[in-house]
């Protein structure tokens, strides 16, 4: 089946620094999402992104889904402690029935 | 305002009972899925509903059991066969079969065997 890898498994930065992950894909995916998940609570979309080559910001995260449609990449800028949760990649290609692949996700620690 | 239900937040179960873990939505969602959350790991998929009265397992099946009698029910049962059921429990519902334009997780349930 279709596999997503994504990296790093876990970040501990300083507050204020720019972070980056990514998602890889070992098949092409017409669909990338990012969630969030805070801590004892259940993930929320972050970016949807619907076409390769597309940048889409929403505030200080900005997602890329991957010329090759086998990739997508989350920038979050000027870290802030409540940026602190995991962060899921997830990708679907749009076959009847086929649904959302979720990658193991990214977990951000932020130091103030 | 319209979105999905998680409840209880958390549960308690004693060794060799069943538990049922309640998912409402109120989205007019199609499909209806269920994960497991294991500490510090990803999502793995337990069993999943496209349409009402039809269902499929899953990657992690064994051990529980669901129903669709309505759409914007989808519950979960956590049986005695289940021998590691302590986990953090998320349902998600999505507008179309397949989540093109994402899932809508609840809040969790989170199960801890006593």
């Amino acid at each position: 089946g279709q596999q997503l890898n994504q990296s790093p498994q876990s970040m501990f930065i300083q507050e204020g620094e720019d972070v980056s992950m990514n998602c890889t894909s070992s098949s092409i995916f017409n669909t990338w999402l990012w969630y969030k998940q805070d801590p004892g609570e259940g993930p929320v979309l972050l970016i949807a992104l619907y076409k390769a080559g597309e940048l889409t910001s929403n505030g200080r995260l900005t997602a890329q889904f991957g010329i090759t449609r086998k990739d997508s990449f989350l920038n979050i800028s000027a870290s802030i402690p409540s940026d602190v949760g995991i962060y899921f990649c997830a990708g679907r290609y749009n076959n009847a029935g086929n649904m959302l692949t979720f990658g193991g996700g990214t977990r951000l620690m932020v130091k103030p | 305002d319209g979105g999905i239900t998680q409840s209880p937040k958390y549960l308690f179960r004693k060794e060799g009972q069943n538990v049922t873990l309640s998912c409402e939505q109120n989205l007019n969602h199609d499909a209806m899925y269920w994960y497991r959350q294991d500490p510090g790991q990803g999502l793995r998929l337990i069993y999943y509903s496209q349409i009402v009265n039809d269902f499929q397992k899953g990657d992690i099946a064994e051990g529980y059991s669901v129903s669709r009698e309505k759409k914007e029910s989808f519950p979960l049962t956590v049986t005695s066969a289940q021998k590691n059921p302590t986990a953090f429990y998320l349902c998600a519902s999505s507008m179309e079969a397949g989540g093109r334009y994402g899932y809508t997780f609840g809040s969790g349930t989170r199960l801890t065997v006593v």
